[in-house]
């Protein structure tokens, strides 16, 4: 399977408790993107990353929340002294972009569901 | 004003009919648009891509767009039991590199 794969796909953690997700982009994909969705919500933006390079955070990322993308291949987001505000489904997606940053179209991953008690 | 918005739902169709799906939003610099379906629990999956005025055909899918009106929909011709989801209208506006999302609508197609 080629397309954007997620780790892991749920994760029930305690209050205050840290949390890392992990996402595999398609491998040609040179942009990456972070985004969470409650329920009955579409997803809202969270950050994106071209190659290795973060370019774009939302006020929606507090200083909780750290995202990386080394080497511009697979990205973590980690979610530090998690709240029950937190969970949410959290989705990973990616793109590719020519040198004409002409849009593309974005294809996401599975998703990780974190439940925070 | 949200930037991207549908219509809630439910929306209810017949199998065979055309389920007609809106989406409007407030950002004229906007120059991209999508459609993703997304089943419960699951993730959304592209199904449509427009970025120009006009009419957009994909099998049993039609999306068009009226930049002017600022407004973007989806047809679904036939409509089966299967395409009951979630239908996520997302905006990618001026130079942004992210969508923004609407908050989807939600089909129902009865058999």
């Amino acid at each position: 399977d080629t397309g954007v794969s997620q780790d892991p796909r749920h994760k029930i953690t305690k209050r205050g408790q840290n949390v890392t997700f992990r996402c595999d982009p398609i491998s040609e994909h040179n942009r990456l993107y972070w985004y969470r969705q409650t329920l009955g919500q579409g997803p809202e933006f969270l950050t994106y990353f071209q190659n290795e390079a973060q370019l774009e955070k939302s006020r929606l990322l507090s200083d909780r929340f750290s995202a990386e993308r080394p080497k511009g291949s697979f990205s973590t987001l980690e979610i530090q002294r998690t709240e029950q505000g937190d969970s949410a489904m959290y989705l990973c997606a990616s793109s590719l972009v020519g040198v004409s940053f002409t849009n593309t179209e974005a294809f996401f991953g599975q998703g990780t569901r974190l439940t925070v008690v | 004003q949200k930037e991207v918005e549908q219509n809630s739902g439910p929306l209810s169709v017949p199998e065979g009919a055309i389920a007609s799906l809106n989406c409007t939003y407030s950002d004229r610099g906007s120059q991209s648009f999508f459609w993703y379906r997304q089943y419960s629990g699951k993730s959304p999956e592209l199904i449509m891509s427009i970025y120009s005025n006009g009419d957009k055909e994909d099998g049993r899918f039609t999306a068009q767009l009226n930049k002017a009106s600022q407004y973007v929909s989806l047809l679904i011709r036939d409509s089966q039991p299967s395409d009951s989801a979630t239908y996520l209208c997302a905006v990618k506006r001026g130079s942004a590199r992210q969508l923004t999302f609407g908050s989807g609508t939600q089909l129902t197609v009865l058999p």
